[in-house]
């Protein structure tokens, strides 16, 4: 069955650090996102993409963050220069577009620790 | 703007008794609503999704009703087995988009 990965599982950076995040969709989904969750807190949204650029962005997705879709296949999130307050589980979900909106697949998810 | 909540936060209960979990949300002209599963310190896990125009979606002991007018979904699990603790959360799409907006979870533990 496809699914949606993320590389890596585990980020360590220190802060001030650039990181990339990596998710390879599934194949054919036409519709990406980003969440993030803070420990103990709620998934929340930061990204979706749709046709080559950002379709709409959450007020926690500012300058230090942006999205690609590099190639046909992975789509990753920059954090330019990393906080102490970015540390969190990042979670990369795709859908296929069509009538109405369908079912959103996540990835297993990239913790990120800023030390 | 849609919000989305869970009651209780936390559920504990004997292993073999069926538990039901609630979502609330707000706006009730929803697409679908999805549930989801997440053990601790993992990914999320898509348990059931459940389409506006449907009222129940079941898979296996879980089974998922929505209620467009009271703005309420619920996720039955039946015969619960200690397998079964994690943490469920609920999500709703909203906007263009669809991005999701997600509840805080309730975290179930079902002790032996």
């Amino acid at each position: 069955e496809p699914e949606v990965t993320q590389t890596p599982s585990h980020q360590v950076t220190q802060m001030g650090q650039e990181v990339i995040l990596r998710c390879v969709p599934i194949s054919n989904h036409l519709y990406f996102y980003w969440y993030r969750q803070i420990l103990g807190q709620k998934v929340e949204f930061l990204v979706s993409f749709y046709n080559n650029e950002i379709s709409e962005k959450s007020e926690i997705f500012d300058d230090q963050f942006s999205v690609e879709r590099p190639d046909g296949s992975n789509f990753t999130l920059k954090i330019r220069s990393t906080k102490l307050e970015d540390s969190a589980m990042y979670f990369c979900a795709s859908r296929l577009t069509g009538t109405g909106v369908g079912e959103q697949y996540f990835g297993p998810g990239t913790r990120l620790t800023v030390t | 703007k849609q919000e989305v909540t869970q009651i209780p936060a936390a559920l504990s209960v004997p292993e073999g008794e069926n538990l039901v979990l609630n979502c609330s949300f707000t706006d009730s002209a929803i697409y679908n609503l999805q549930w989801f599963r997440q053990d601790p310190g993992k990914g999320l896990t898509s348990l059931l999704l459940i389409q506006s125009s449907q009222r129940e979606q079941t898979s296996g002991r879980l089974n998922a009703s929505l209620d467009k007018s009271s703005g309420r979904s619920t996720l039955y699990i039946a015969a619960s087995q200690p397998g079964d603790s994690a943490t469920y959360l609920c999500a709703s799409p909203t906007g263009n988009t669809g991005k999701l907006i997600f509840g805080q979870g309730t975290t179930l533990q079902v002790k032996p």
